[in-house]
């Protein structure tokens, strides 16, 4: 089974932290991507990269950058945390660039900023 | 643009019972069609998805979905729920152009003995 690892499942930081979330895939994927889900939102679309080295902003890009120097690990970074970003963060991936492949999502993190 | 309704927030039914939850879809173009559901303390998990041919899909833990392109709508169903599938259900669609998968506001699934 592919497995996406997020390497905390819980998060306090204060206003204005630099915060790292990692994300790993252990089955060679290319797709990956960061969602935060909110109580009545649903899941947003934060950013997503389909190969190394190459990101697009998703619907909410404000606030946060990426990384993806190697093929299995996907960061978000919070530059300056704000108490707005309080929030489950969901790292996902999938196989292929084709938009009808399923996604394999992590547990979570659970953000607090305070 | 793409967007997911899903009109329920919460629906409640008895274990035996058939459940059904609803989502309808407006996008530009052939949809692709996906249903998620998350466990509390987890992540989400793909239950089935339509890309095309017969408009009743089966997934896992015997469910099923229905597309329905006059009434853009694509409901998650279930013959007889259990009390385990008591948990967040999320619609999801994309597009053959779009490269992004956007989801619903979900709808929390309480099945009660």
């Amino acid at each position: 089974d592919v497995k996406v690892t997020q390497s905390s499942r819980y998060l306090v930081k204060r206003t204005g932290e630099k915060v790292f979330l990692e994300c790993v895939q252990d089955m060679d994927h290319e797709n990956m991507f960061w969602y935060r889900q909110d109580p009545g939102l649903g899941l947003r679309l934060i950013y997503f990269s389909y190969d190394v080295k190459m990101k697009e902003k998703g619907d909410i890009p404000e606030g946060y950058s990426v990384s993806r120097e190697k093929k299995e690990r996907f960061s978000l970074i919070l530059e300056s945390a704000s108490t707005n970003q309080t929030s489950m963060y969901l790292c996902a991936s999938s196989l292929l660039i084709q938009v009808r492949e399923k996604l394999f999502f992590g547990s979570g993190t659970q953000l607090s900023v305070l | 643009a793409q967007s997911v309704a899903q009109p329920e927030d919460q629906v409640n039914v008895a274990e035996g019972n058939p459940l059904t939850v609803k989502c309808t879809y407006s996008v530009s173009g052939n949809p692709y069609l996906f249903w998620y559901v998350q466990y509390p303390n987890r992540g989400l998990q793909f239950l089935l998805k339509y890309i095309t041919g017969d408009n009743l899909v089966k997934g896992s833990y015997g469910f099923e979905a229905e597309f329905n392109k006059s009434q853009t709508s694509f409901h998650l169903k279930k013959p007889s729920a259990l009390v385990s599938d008591s948990a967040l259900y999320f619609c999801a669609v994309n597009t053959g152009t779009a490269s992004k998968l956007t989801f619903g506001t979900g709808t929390r699934l309480q099945v009660t003995l």
